[in-house]
């Protein structure tokens, strides 16, 4: 499978429990981009990568949220001390580079018991 | 930043009409506009997107119409089918001082009846 891939597709944790999820893009794509999408709502942005520079982060993105990309591969998306409301689908997606479409994975599913 | 409101929320039409989701943004410096679909528990699917230097852009039933003035965008969908059933979102970016980070309507539910 060429395409994007998220692991672990569904997770479900105990407030103030930490979890991490990890994307792998689309192989040679420089771009990387997560997302957090709740129920009926569109995607949100949270934070992009070029290579391995974190370019931008959302404000939706607190101080408990932390991404890497470490050799501008693959992804990972952390979270502290989670909440209730931090239950939603977590989307990753890559492009080739700037201005290109942007291909997204199947996304993890967080709920927070 | 950006705003991007989406309507109708839910459209329901008989197969083999159309279907028309209307989009508006806010930034006039958005210059990509692409259409998503989005199957129940699956990956949202590029199906189509549009570049600000252009106005129309086709591809078999699907096509989408830019109006910069006004800041607004279209999705049309001819010779509806079931398997079009599905949530679509339209989506707006820029690439100076953006990132291309992709800003998203609220999505429309299309339902396409037999």
């Amino acid at each position: 499978d060429t395409g994007v891939s998220q692991d672990p597709r569904h997770k479900i944790t105990k407030r103030g429990q930490n979890v991490t999820f990890r994307c792998d893009p689309i192989s040679e794509h420089n771009r990387l981009y997560w997302y957090r999408q709740t129920l009926g709502q569109g995607p949100e942005f949270l934070t992009y990568f070029q290579n391995e520079a974190q370019l931008e982060k959302s404000r939706l993105l607190s101080d408990r949220f932390s991404a890497e990309r470490p050799k501008g591969s693959f992804s990972t998306l952390e979270i502290q001390r989670t909440e209730q409301g931090d239950s939603a689908m977590y989307l990753c997606a890559s492009s080739l580079g700037p201005g290109q479409i942007q291909y997204f994975g199947p996304g993890t599913r967080l709920l927070v018991l | 930043g950006e705003n991007v409101e989406q309507h109708p929320s839910t459209l329901s039409v008989q197969e083999g009409d159309s279907a028309v989701i209307k989009c508006t943004y806010s930034d006039s410096a958005s210059n990509y506009f692409p259409w998503y679909k989005q199957e129940l528990g699956k990956r949202p699917q590029l199906i189509i997107d549009i570049r600000s230097n252009v106005g129309e852009k086709k591809d078999q039933r699907i096509a989408v119409t830019l109006n910069k003035t006004a800041k607004h965008f279209s999705l049309h969908i001819t010779e509806t089918q079931p398997e079009d059933s599905a949530v679509y979102f339209c989506a707006a970016s820029r690439e100076s001082g953006g990132g291309n980070k992709l800003t998203f309507g609220t999505g429309t539910q299309l339902k396409v009846e037999l």
